[in-house]
């Protein structure tokens, strides 16, 4: 199994800056992931944290609004750039450690309020 | 684009009723999982679901994938206010052969009246 630690837990941000979320897991996982969540509603991957290289983006978010970092096997970053009202959200780090269940585990989320 | 569609949205029953939830992928999935999240809290991984036809129990829960590996449903009986939270199928659509990149239904939202 996997503990997953993140912080901020929540917070409120002004429009145009930026914020990075920190997510740290207690033990060596394959995978690293980012999702967002919309008060009441489902989750949507952001992107996969590659360790050493370039996150992988799904359709819909890019680089430069969402900047990720992995620089080692249980950390991860995940920056929300020049931040806007739509981008309040819940942000959850998440991951895998490739057992045969495929299961993921979640960090407790990132809510951040942009005024 | 590939899908994940939940049914009912939301489920409102008194405590002892039955309560289930319905999945369906618009395509074929080589697995299914399902997760619970709480108010407040974040998702929990419940089971998943490999073969054709499985079923799987957990206590009052039960499980069920489809025999074409396009539909799932989850199962509770004699609900329990314990039980309540939003409900989730999540399959795996990574490119590449990944297992691991899920993509979430729109999840149950189940209340439970004591």
């Amino acid at each position: 199994s996997a503990v997953i630690s993140q912080k901020p837990s929540r917070d409120i941000c002004q429009r145009g800056t930026s914020l990075t979320i920190q997510c740290q897991v207690d033990s060596q996982v394959t995978m690293m992931f980012w999702y967002r969540q919309q008060p009441g509603q489902s989750l949507t991957l952001i992107a996969t944290a590659n360790q050493g290289s370039e996150a992988t983006y799904e359709s819909g978010f890019v680089i430069d609004k969402f900047p990720i970092s992995r620089p080692n096997l249980t950390f991860s970053t995940l920056t929300v750039s020049n931040m806007s009202p739509e981008d309040s959200s819940i942000y959850l780090c998440s991951a895998t450690t490739g057992g045969n269940t495929g299961e993921l585990f979640f960090g407790e989320g990132s809510r951040l309020t942009v005024l | 684009g590939q899908q994940v569609m939940q049914i009912p949205q939301y489920q409102h029953v008194q405590e002892g009723e039955d309560f289930t939830t319905y999945c369906n992928s618009s395509t074929t999935l080589s697995n299914i999982q399902w997760y619970k999240q709480r108010p407040g809290g974040h998702p929990v991984f419940l089971i998943q679901l490999v073969k054709s036809g499985e079923v799987k129990k957990q206590k009052r829960l039960t499980f069920q994938f489809g025999e074409a590996k396009k539909n799932s449903s989850l199962h509770i009986t004699a609900t329990q206010t314990t039980d309540v939270g939003t409900y989730f199928c999540a399959g795996p659509f990574g490119s590449g052969g990944s297992n691991y990149k899920l993509t979430f239904g729109k999840g149950t939202l189940l209340t439970v009246n004591p």
